[in-house]
């Protein structure tokens, strides 16, 4: 079976400049969540989605969006990138149904994303 | 106070060790518990899942929680080559819509 998967797996960008990461979940799981990983640092809350819905934003700037799709792939998007936007951005599905969420999650291997 | 204090480490042990990694946290909501396991430049894989306090075992890995303390452990025996990784706690509310909340992650080496 598939896991979760994510591109591109590496990129480089220049600051100013936008990027767009991409993440298909694992088969049956309807939500998807980003996580930004500063070097030395834990994972950090970005989005949730479920159902093509918001349902959770972690304390990031408008900078920050993304979307999921009907096939509940996603997209997350990145404006006006700064240098401090250089960071590993990890996918993660679940089996999040709409109530609780009980946190576990499936991670890709993530984005590893530079801005120069 | 950051929610969730982990020490980061290094921690550098012989194999057949057993190795001990700690967590401690400040929000009492906290009722799901997790240890995740990442190898460099990878993502992080679910290794151990608890719900409220209590022992788990899968192996050679036991995890901990006490709630009442707010702190949760891993346990590894007989460590291998292996295990060496970065093990990272995490833990959630459980609502709707709440992100898991993730130590800095402990870097584990475990030497031949």
């Amino acid at each position: 079976d598939a896991g979760v998967t994510q591109s591109p797996t590496h990129l480089i960008k220049t600051r100013g400049q936008h990027v767009t990461l991409r993440c298909s979940p694992i088969s049956g799981h309807k939500s998807v969540s980003w996580y930004q990983q500063v070097l030395g640092q834990g994972p950090q809350f970005i989005f949730q989605y479920y159902e093509k819905e918001e349902r959770g934003r972690g304390n990031f700037p408008d900078r920050f969006s993304a979307r999921q799709f009907p096939n509940y792939s996603s997209e997350l998007n990145v404006n006006a990138l700064l240098l401090g936007d250089s960071a590993l951005y990890l996918c993660a599905s679940s089996f999040y149904t709409g109530a609780s969420n009980t946190g576990e999650l499936f991670f890709g291997e993530g984005s590893r994303l530079t801005v120069l | 106070q950051k929610e969730v204090e982990q020490d980061p480490g290094p921690l550098s042990v012989p194999e057949g060790a057993i190795v001990s990694l700690n967590c401690t946290y400040s929000n009492s909501a906290f009722q799901y518990f997790m240890w995740y396991r990442q190898y460099s430049r990878k993502g992080p894989e679910l290794l151990m899942y608890t719900y409220s306090s209590g022992n788990k075992e899968d192996g050679r890995f036991t995890a901990q929680v006490d709630k009442s303390s707010k702190y949760i452990s891993l346990f590894i025996r007989d460590s291998q080559p292996s295990d060496s990784a970065t093990y990272l706690c995490a833990m959630s509310a459980g609502q709707a819509g709440t992100a898991l909340i993730f130590g800095k992650g402990t870097t584990l080496s475990v030497s031949s």
